[in-house]
């Protein structure tokens, strides 16, 4: 497996300007989460979906973000408009959990945004 | 909700020394999983060991060993026989196992992170 795959790796763009990040989970894993990573707040849990459902949206910012997951296997993250706060990391990691059991999380290389 | 505390920001060892890393965490729930994830310059997130709450045993990988102390919930990562490659930010994260209904507590949570130098 290739592992969880995420686009771009890195993005440039100008505030105000829309930007929607990728992300193809492990194929088989049932949960997939956002994370934001800033040097200041850390690892910040966006939102996860678990069967593609959104169960836990608490950690999206303000409105200007939007998460979605159409099927298993894409879910996108975006930013509409973008502002220069909201340069950092951000990363999709997924897992598989069943009813008693789960596995561990695995991350994609992240996509380092840059809001100028 | 449960909380992640790594209270040592960076920490330095030589080459071939060993190094350990602390991590605390709260919770209610009494079955959960621990991990250590590392994360290198190249930013990809790693695992580096995973503990289950209800094993007594310590994980161990390698060079890589834990000190699970449930009671006191606590969860160390020891290093041994350091090398320049493990130089890295180390991140200790918490998971629950047990569902509740809708799956609510299935995040993965976060310590803010150690950051390791490997002098040589």
């Amino acid at each position: 497996d290739a592992g969880v795959i995420q686009s771009p790796r890195h993005e440039v763009t100008e505030m105000g300007q829309e930007v929607t990040l990728r992300c193809k989970p492990i194929s088989g894993h049932n949960s997939l989460f956002w994370y934001r990573q800033t040097m200041m707040r850390g690892l910040e849990l966006l939102i996860y979906f678990n069967n593609n459902v959104p169960i836990d949206d608490s950690g999206m910012p303000e409105d200007r973000f939007s998460a979605k997951m159409p099927n298993a296997s894409f879910s996108t993250l975006k930013i509409q408009p973008s502002e220069p706060r909201d340069s950092a990391v951000y990363f999709c990691a997924s897992s598989w959990q069943g009813a008693s059991f789960g596995t561990e999380a695995f991350f994609g290389q992240g996509t380092r945004l840059t809001v100028v | 909700a449960q909380t992640v505390t790594q209270s040592q920001p960076e920490m330095s060892v030589q080459e071939a020394e060993t190094v350990t890393l602390s991590c605390t965490y709260d919770t209610s729930e009494s079955d959960y999983y621990l991990f250590w994830y590392k994360q290198p310059p190249s930013r990809q997130m790693i695992l580096v060991i995973r503990q289950e709450a209800y094993k007594q045993q310590n994980a161990t990988e390698n060079r890589f060993s834990v000190n699970f102390q449930k009671a006191a919930k606590s969860f160390s990562l020891k290093i041994s026989d350091s090398q320049l490659g493990d130089a890295a930010m180390y991140f200790c994260a918490y998971r629950t196992i047990t569902p509740k209904s809708g799956g609510s507590n299935y995040k993965l949570t976060f310590g803010k992170g150690t950051l390791l130098t490997v002098n040589p």
